[in-house]
């Protein structure tokens, strides 16, 4: 049973279409997040969300919207793709906020054209 | 500057050796997050630590929250090693460093 299971594990698009990439936990975790790591391997927090409620939402473009329609869902929705947003994003997830080791997905490879 | 620092930034080794990473960071921190992504991509945790030292196998890892450091450590290094090693703590968001990719050769 994959804990953190995030789909498609590859999304290959062209620049202005709109896409989602899903992330369900079965962990019973209060505590999701959205990472993206770029062609440099740097990973880098862009939404947190904890029971539900958005908790970290970093300096990411407003075309990136997170959806957690459930504490063991948490979608991220990408309006009008650009270039730049090509990179692997990884969901993960903890038991609590802050105090807890993370549990990430095997990431998405969004390759934008 | 990077708010976490690791070093090096690539290591080589052969099989065997005992390898030793360090992560250095700027703020006071609760606990601190050392993570392994294989070639494949795929992230997992190794150990979170917030004082003294955690033992999983091979891998040792230690910290000092006054001196803002931890090492993790690897013993008798196997190629299966092979990875990148990211380190990073919560505080208000979550901050990892640029990762350390380590080449262990038969």
């Amino acid at each position: 049973d994959t804990a953190v299971s995030q789909t498609p594990k590859y999304l290959v698009t062209q620049m202005g279409n709109d896409k989602s990439i899903k992330c369900e936990q079965n962990l019973g975790h209060d505590t999701m997040y959205w990472y993206k790591q770029d062609s440099k391997k740097f990973l880098k927090i862009m939404f947190s969300y904890n029971n539900k409620e958005l908790i970290i939402n970093e300096t990411v473009p407003n075309r990136f919207s997170p959806k957690s329609p459930d504490k063991a869902h948490l979608n991220l929705h990408i309006n009008s793709l650009e270039l730049g947003d090509s990179a692997v994003y990884f969901c993960a997830s903890s038991l609590t906020w802050n105090d807890s080791p993370l549990h990430f997905g095997n990431g998405t490879r969004l390759t934008v054209t | 500057k990077n708010e976490v620092e690791q070093s090096p930034q690539n290591l080589t080794a052969q099989e065997g050796e005992f390898i030793t990473i360090n992560c250095s960071y700027s703020v006071g921190i609760s606990a601190l997050h050392w993570l392994q992504q294989h070639p494949g991509g795929g992230i997992v945790s190794l150990f979170m630590l917030s004082s003294g030292k955690k033992k999983h196998g091979r891998l040792i890892a230690t910290i000092n929250i006054q001196e803002k450091h931890s090492s993790l450590h690897i013993t008798a290094s196997h190629p299966r090693d092979s990875a990148v090693y990211i380190c990073g703590y919560n505080t208000d968001k979550l901050i990892f460093g640029t990762g350390t990719r380590l080449q262990v050769f038969p």
